[in-house]
């Protein structure tokens, strides 16, 4: 399976800042997806990223606070725009096709003081 | 609302018994279904993946999927400390292009 690179692994903010995610693949995927993983929680789907389009969001999520880019198709990245201590969660990116498993880079540990 | 449910645990097992972990699905129509197991403060982690009704046994791991009651399980024979971990069901979204929803996990521990 790909290998996923996301940085940073985890950082501490400030409110009211933004922090940006990167999500490497070592192979050219058409599919990448972010998600968010609140403590104690399972993974909720922020958005889908497809090369060449703008990203789908899910139900609660906007672009205005999850700007999403996909420059090509072994790269993305994810924004978390004017953050407050309820941003504070894991976010992770993967990559999966339509009935395939996804895989999953390492996660992002954000915490926002 | 298309949902994915499983009981939150924490189960616990003894060494060396099964672990039977157990999830419902509401979209009749999802095909593909995936068993995850994620370590405290790391990412998931891929282990079973099914997609017919009956058993699939990869090692010690077995998943049982049934369309008709909806219903998807893992079992884990022999289980080891090591298996420590919360386990996430997943399945996929029908018509999309690879969503999956998960469930919200059970936590599993065995006992040495």
């Amino acid at each position: 399976s790909a290998v996923i690179s996301q940085k940073p692994s985890r950082d501490i903010c400030q409110r009211g800042t933004s922090l940006t995610i990167q999500c490497q693949v070592d192979s050219q995927v058409t599919m990448m997806f972010w998600y968010r993983q609140q403590p104690g929680q399972s993974l909720t789907l922020i958005a889908t990223a497809n090369q060449g389009s703008e990203a789908t969001y899910e139900s609660g999520f906007v672009i205005d606070k999850f700007p999403i880019s996909r420059p090509n198709l072994t790269f993305s990245t994810l924004t978390v725009s004017n953050m407050s201590p309820e941003d504070s969660s894991i976010y992770l990116c993967s990559v999966g096709a339509a009935n395939q498993p996804q895989h999953f880079g390492d996660g992002t540990r954000l915490s926002i003081l | 609302q298309k949902e994915v449910e499983q009981n939150s645990g924490p189960l616990s097992v003894p060494e060396g018994a099964i672990a039977s972990l157990n999830c419902t699905y509401s979209d009749r129509v999802s095909q593909s279904f995936f068993w995850y197991r994620q370590y405290s403060g790391k990412s998931p982690e891929l282990i079973m993946s099914i997609y017919s009704n009956g058993d699939k046994e990869d090692g010690r791991f077995t998943a049982q999927l049934n369309k008709a009651s909806q219903y998807v399980s893992l079992l884990i024979r022999d289980s080891q400390p090591s298996d420590s971990a919360t386990y996430l069901c997943a399945v996929n979204v029908e018509g999309s292009q690879g969503n999956l929803i998960f469930g919200k996990g059970t936590k599993l521990s065995v006992k040495p």
